[in-house]
């Protein structure tokens, strides 16, 4: 099956750091760029990151930079974002999304998301 | 950055309504323009890319135009599982791909 799962999400205190992961399968991981997108409770889609398809490329929002780290490891089909120094407004769910080839980077796949929450 | 602007941000309609959906971009960003449609509780799906190439599996009655800075998403005759909220997102250049507001759209 085509999907993307992710995990890592749960509860954290203000300034502490998290990882998440999302690990794809049914399609050839390694040759899609690949993005995370998050949205708070009760609000819209906000962008967050991207990762080009061999790593050596990475991008963020600027609420995020200097504080969140996104990675893959292609050999097991695995992309991740560390997140740190994280603060009450990062709370949301992340949600993984593949950039489908030929679509004009349209993020045609997305994961089902995993919820972080930041409180003390 | 560019910037997404998306009106309305909701709208109630009644099944069979035909309803558009406008989305502006802050600069130019020729066709990279998708739309996704997202229920409550779950994730976003991809409707339209390319400003107007309709993701595999979609209904016809999604369509989207435009080109530029402008953009429409409409939906020919509204069906009770459109209602929902919807999401332009630009893809030009390069990252960050920004989202507009997003549209809620109710039953009347």
């Amino acid at each position: 099956e085509v999907q993307l799962v992710e995990s890592g999400g749960g509860l954290v205190q203000p300034g502490g750091s998290l990882r998440l992961s999302c690990v794809a399968s049914g399609f050839t991981f390694s040759i899609h760029d690949m993005h995370w997108v998050r949205q708070a409770p009760g609000k819209g889609l906000e962008y967050v990151s991207t990762i080009n398809s061999n790593g050596g490329s990475t991008y963020y929002a600027n609420s995020v930079k200097g504080r969140f780290t996104i990675s893959r490891d292609n050999s097991k089909n695995t992309l991740y974002l560390q997140m740190g120094s994280l603060r009450a407004e990062d709370m949301a769910v992340y949600y993984c999304a593949r950039d489908g080839h030929g679509k004009r980077d349209a993020f045609d796949m997305w994961g089902q998301g995993t919820m972080v929450t930041v409180s003390s | 950055d560019i910037q997404m602007t998306q009106s309305p941000s909701s709208l109630s309609a009644s099944v069979g309504d035909r309803i558009t959906i406008t989305c502006r971009a802050s600069q130019t960003i020729s066709n990279y323009l998708s739309w996704f449609q997202q229920n409550p509780g779950k994730a976003p799906k991809l409707l339209i890319y390319a400003a107007s190439t309709l993701q595999s599996g979609v209904p016809s009655r999604f369509s989207g135009s435009g080109s530029g800075t402008d953009f429409t998403l409409t939906i020919s005759s509204l069906q009770p599982e459109d209602f929902a909220s919807y999401y332009c997102q630009q893809s030009y250049s390069t990252p960050p791909y920004s989202f507009g507001q997003g549209t809620k759209v109710e039953m009347k």
